[in-house]
């Protein structure tokens, strides 16, 4: 069966500092790979997605990149965190060339301070 | 703006009462999707019903979609405790790999 992990759960970091979340998947070859971001009472923005290694689609201009060194792995980072970092990041798969069934991972808490 | 709209913001209902949640977009979609997310977790895919259906059901969940009035409803029968969550609706509105959600309902359902 397929899972997904992301780490770490929680996160609280000073403004200007370098950041690093991880996610990977287990279970599945060439998913196509998602990073989210959700403010307090907000629905679901979505940064960057990636369907294959080295290929990154990103959506929103920021101080954030993501990239994908394997195949199951996707890297959120930044080189300096701003207060408007903090939110719940979500990582998800899913497979095939189509919006199909997408599969999220249990989140990291990002608090800046 | 936002390609799903869902409404109401929250609903509040007795435990055995039936809960509709609505949800409104924009452009034309290959596929709809609902999905739940309990406080502080990750959303779990719920049901996905594609733009030539027009009616879904698994267990207690029945969804609708209106393709002329680009609209959905979400229906959770006799609904339990358990189902307090955040529901959102997801749109493609026609790209391969992209979804937009919506800002979701909140449900509570009183024991």
């Amino acid at each position: 069966s397929q899972t997904i992990h992301q780490w770490p759960a929680t996160l609280v970091q000073p403004v200007g500092s370098p950041l690093s979340l991880e996610c990977t998947v287990e279970g599945t070859s060439n998913p196509n790979l998602y990073w989210y971001r959700q403010a307090a009472g907000r629905g679901l923005q979505l940064l960057f997605y990636s369907v294959g290694i080295g290929q990154i689609s990103s959506e929103v201009p920021q101080n954030l990149s993501a990239s994908r060194p394997q195949d199951r792995q996707f890297i959120l980072s930044s080189k300096k965190l701003l207060l408007s970092d903090s939110g719940f990041y979500l990582c998800a798969w899913s497979v095939g060339q189509g919006t199909y069934e997408q599969y999220f991972g249990p989140g990291t808490r990002l608090t800046v301070t | 703006s936002q390609q799903g709209e869902e409404d109401p913001q929250a609903l509040s209902i007795q435990e055995g009462e039936n809960a509709t949640m609505n949800c409104s977009y924009k452009t034309s979609i290959n596929n709809l999707q609902w999905y739940r997310q309990n406080s502080g977790r990750g959303l779990v895919h719920l049901i996905l019903i594609r733009s030539n259906e027009r009616e879904k059901h698994s267990g207690r969940l029945r969804v609708t979609l209106d393709t002329s009035k680009k609209s959905s409803s979400l229906l959770i029968t006799a609904s339990r405790a358990a189902d307090t969550a955040s529901y959102f609706c997801a749109t493609d509105a026609g790209s391969n790999y992209k979804l937009t959600f919506g800002k979701g309902t909140l449900l509570t359902v009183n024991p």
